[in-house]
């Protein structure tokens, strides 16, 4: 069965980094663009960033643009998000989630149980 | 960016209710719209895509309608665990958007 699996939260100062991981597991993850959502408490649903299948093509939210940068490694079933520059707007649950295009629309089919970033002096 | 209004924001019924939420979109966006519920403490779950069609899985209670810009997602017969928030989310364009949820509470 299809698993998204996050880790990499935590505490971190405003200005600094964090990397987030997903590990992917029952499906062939090379084939699927995969996307970072995140929710700030007590919030809606923010969609973050977008990896295509392949890696070529990336797009992100103008809220992390230049300082955000999505990335995967296919040989391992791994999509990861390198956060620099971290506000405390950025505070959220952050959650990988796999694309699918079906009967022309795209949506987002499996979510991973999510990670908490916690920005804070 | 195409802003997504959903209503109401939240409400309350009892279980057998017949309950409908409102979607809609800032422009046209065709049938890209898919719907999800969530839970506390839990990742969203796809329950619609393409405005109308059904993810494996979900009960037929659940439906979706709608084209253009006006958009709804009706439980046909409310159950206990339905309770829940539900959000609308564009794939016309990016950056993908999502509705600011309706939370359905117990009546």
């Amino acid at each position: 069965q299809v698993q998204l699996v996050e880790s990499g939260g935590g505490v971190v100062q405003p200005g600094r980094s964090l990397r987030l991981s997903c590990a992917a597991s029952g499906f062939t993850f090379s084939y699927y663009g995969m996307h970072w959502v995140r929710q700030a408490p007590g919030k809606g649903l923010e969609w973050v960033a977008v990896i295509w299948y392949d890696g070529s093509n990336k797009t992100y939210a103008d809220s992390v643009q230049g300082r955000f940068t999505i990335s995967r490694d296919n040989s391992k079933n791994t999509l990861s998000l390198q956060m620099n520059s971290l506000r405390t707007e950025d505070t959220a649950v952050y959650y990988c989630a796999r694309g699918k295009y079906s009967n022309f629309v795209y949506y987002f089919d499996y979510w991973g149980q999510g990670t908490l970033v916690t920005v804070s002096s | 960016d195409i802003q997504m209004t959903q209503s109401p924001s939240s409400l309350s019924a009892s279980v057998g209710d017949r309950v409908t939420i409102t979607c809609r979109a800032s422009q046209s966006i065709s049938t890209y719209l898919n719907w999800y519920q969530q839970k506390p403490g839990k990742a969203p779950k796809l329950l619609i895509y393409a405005a109308s069609s059904f993810q494996s899985g979900v009960p037929s209670r659940f439906s979706g309608s709608g084209s253009g810009t006006d958009f709804t997602l009706t439980i046909s017969s409310l159950q206990p665990e339905d309770f829940a928030t539900y959000y609308c989310q564009q794939s016309y364009s990016t950056p993908w958007t999502f509705g600011q949820g309706t939370k359905v509470e117990i009546k």
